[in-house]
């Protein structure tokens, strides 16, 4: 049975510092895996997808990782901004499956001025 | 281009009560999918529509149940209501080519509180 940890549970870091995101699974037989963001209370934002052949994307300050075969992946924040405050959550499609997501807690990010 | 859309935004139901809440996909996607978050927790996924079937189904027991329509949008529908049931409710869309390797696009979410 696929399962997604991620740590730290919560992170409070002051700004302008880089930071690192960590989420482990512990079956590598995935399709992709996803990072979102989510607000107190809010939906879902995709930030990354990493497909399984892949072994990074970049989007502006955001780099993701992923090594399959160790069951790891990290998402990178530079230069973290009061406006990154929200929880992360690490999501992964589980090989054999029609696309679903098996998700982590999430990571709770504070970013202090 | 429109987003995920859901409705209603909140809903208070009680104990032993039914609800049905609404999904309307991406423009362009076919295929719908509904979670719940409970406080502090991952989303958990519930089970996911394409051509207007069930294709997949988590550990949720039968009193979840959904539709989907000819137009993709979808709908959940909870019986007998238990204050477990209290949660955040998402529906995510994607398109179904390439089968699994698409990105899965939010909802805001309804929020369900059971008294």
């Amino acid at each position: 049975k696929q399962e997604v940890t991620q740590i730290p549970a919560a992170l409070s870091v002051p700004e302008g510092e880089n930071l690192v995101l960590n989420c482990s699974f512990t079956d590598s037989a995935i399709y992709n895996l996803q990072w979102f963001r989510q607000d107190p209370g809010k939906g879902l934002t995709s930030l990354l997808l990493i497909q399984s052949s892949q072994r990074e994307q970049t989007s502006g300050r955001l780099n993701a990782s992923l090594d399959k075969s160790s069951g790891r992946s990290t998402l990178y924040i530079a230069a973290s901004q009061p406006g990154d405050s929200a929880t992360y959550l690490c999501a992964v499609s589980p090989g054999g499956s029609q696309g679903n997501l098996i998700f982590g807690k999430g990571t709770k990010l504070s970013v202090k001025p | 281009d429109a987003g995920v859309t859901q409705s209603p935004t909140h809903l208070i139901k009680t104990r032993g009560q039914q609800v049905t809440l609404r999904c309307s996909p991406k423009s362009g996607h076919d295929t719908v999918s509904w979670y719940q978050q409970a406080l502090g927790q991952g989303p958990q996924f519930i089970f996911q529509y394409y051509e207007e079937e069930e294709r997949q189904r988590g550990n949720f027991p039968d009193r979840f149940s959904g539709h989907q329509f000819p137009n993709y949008s979808s709908e959940l529908n909870v019986n007998a209501l238990l204050l477990g049931d209290s949660a955040l409710y998402l529906c995510a869309s994607r398109l179904l080519l390439g089968y699994a390797y698409n990105e899965q696009f939010f909802g805001p979410g309804t929020r369900l509180t059971v008294l």
